[in-house]
């Protein structure tokens, strides 16, 4: 059973653009909701996290938008650049259960 | 100096074999973790432990069996290894003091069974 379902699977935007990935989630005592960020040959690293208390949060270029009632939550890349080409996987956990549950995964490419 | 150390970062062998993992973390966490990553780069927990305490066992089949030496280190072992075993291996370390908190992954062990 796929807790956390993440769209696109892939994603192609042209330098400058807006890269948005979605996730949506079916578990309501999910409470913590991170975008992790994964180069090639590496581990994924957290890119920015949010809870349920708040609808948006944003570090430099990086935004999560998050809708409660949809069970939805989503980041957004704002002036994309080549070097954000990675594989982003949004993720969901509650408090108590000490397991972070990963989406799919989307492979970002930002084009020159 | 590495957060998050695994060895090796290759393996190549045959059906049938069992191979090791070692996973070490000098960030002073007690919480560590296997995920596995498939070919489709899905990323999927196998074990979680807590001060050498296994607290999560995912359906995972038995050929696995990590062990915790101490909380700074977690091996992953397999047994009879089969070509659906073939993935990159995670390991990921956490402090579990308050309700969540950022995990730090090891650059990982790819598995390639033949």
């Amino acid at each position: 059973q796929q807790q956390v379902k993440q769209s696109p699977q892939s994603l192609i935007v042209q330098k400058g653009g807006i890269s948005i990935i979605n996730c949506a989630y079916e578990n309501t005592a999910f409470d913590y909701f991170p975008w992790y960020q994964q180069f090639p040959g590496k581990g994924p690293a957290l890119l920015i996290a949010i809870r349920p208390d708040v609808s948006e949060k944003k570090e430099g270029r990086f935004t999560i938008s998050f809708n409660k009632s949809a069970k939805q939550f989503s980041l957004h890349i704002m002036d994309s650049q080549p070097g954000d080409s990675a594989t982003y996987f949004c993720a969901a956990e509650t408090g108590t259960a000490s397991k972070l549950t990963f989406g799919t995964g989307t492979r970002l490419q930002v084009t020159l | 100096d590495t957060a998050v150390s695994q060895t090796p970062k290759y393996l190549v062998t045959q059906m049938g074999n069992d191979k090791s993992i070692k996973c070490e973390q000098n960030l002073g966490h007690d919480t560590m973790y296997w995920y596995k990553q498939d070919s489709k780069k899905f990323l999927k927990i196998m074990f979680s432990y807590n001060n050498k305490e296994l607290i999560i066992n995912e359906t995972v089949p038995n050929r696995f069996s990590p062990k915790s030496p101490d909380k700074a280190h977690l091996n992953l072992h397999i047994n009879s290894l089969e070509l659906g075993d073939s993935a990159v291996y995670f390991c990921a370390s956490r402090y579990s003091g308050g309700a969540t908190g950022e995990l730090f992954f090891g650059e990982g062990s790819r598995l390639t069974v033949l």
